[in-house]
């Protein structure tokens, strides 16, 4: 069975530092992978798909096949990042999502 | 466009009882996708379906059910409710299975009691 695993279930970092939050994942086939963050009060969003190899918010993540992790990566945070970031797998043919357990970042001023 | 509705947003029933929970996803999605959510086990996968058919099922006893209408809407039900059903039920839906990701609602609270 497929397992998303989050190291860190909080994170706190100062305004304008680096952050990287870690996902590791256990799956024998070929995956898609997800960052969704909720923000306060907010329902769960889709920050980054691993296929789109975009930067959202700042944020990029680079699937890594060989050390099965995708960690979520923003070079200067903000405070507004403070919010619950969550990291998900779909197996090939999308059968719902495996989700991390979740890290709470918190932004520092 | 309007996103996903889940109804009603608040829920409070007594063991034993059961409960109806509903979804209507964004127009044109095909896939919907229901998860628990509790403290202490994170978000876990119920079930999903795609064009009224279950396609996957989670860990989860026979009490949860669900099904998908031909207009996409889904309902999950749960019977014979305990207290550990206490949680927000998220549901969440895709255009084709998972493809471009998952569009959550924002969840029907269950409280047990």
């Amino acid at each position: 069975a497929q397992r998303v695993t989050q190291p860190e279930k909080l994170l706190s970092v100062f305004k304008g530092a680096p952050v990287e939050l870690k996902c590791n994942y256990s799956y024998s086939g070929s995956p898609e992978l997800f960052w969704y963050v909720q923000y306060s009060r907010q329902r769960l969003q889709l920050l980054l798909r691993h296929i789109s190899r975009e930067s959202i918010k700042g944020f990029t993540a680079d699937l890594n096949k060989g050390e099965t992790s995708f960690h979520l990566k923003k070079p200067f945070a903000q405070e507004e990042d403070s919010a619950m970031y969550y990291c998900a797998l779909a197996k090939g043919g999308a059968d719902g999502l495996t989700f991390g357990k979740g890290t709470h970042l918190i932004i520092q001023p | 466009k309007a996103g996903v509705t889940q109804t009603p947003r608040y829920l409070i029933k007594t063991r034993g009882q059961q409960v109806t929970l509903s979804c209507s996803p964004i127009s044109g999605h095909r896939s919907v996708s229901w998860y628990q959510q509790t403290p202490g086990q994170g978000l876990q996968f119920l079930f999903e379906y795609f064009s009224e058919t279950q396609r996957n099922k989670g860990n989860f006893p026979g009490r949860f059910s669900g099904r998908q209408f031909s207009n996409s809407r889904s309902e999950m039900n749960v019977s014979t409710l305990e207290l550990g059903d206490s949680a927000l039920y998220l549901c969440a839906s895709s255009w084709d299975r998972g493809a471009g990701g998952y569009t959550f609602g924002s969840g029907t609270r269950l409280t047990v009691v």
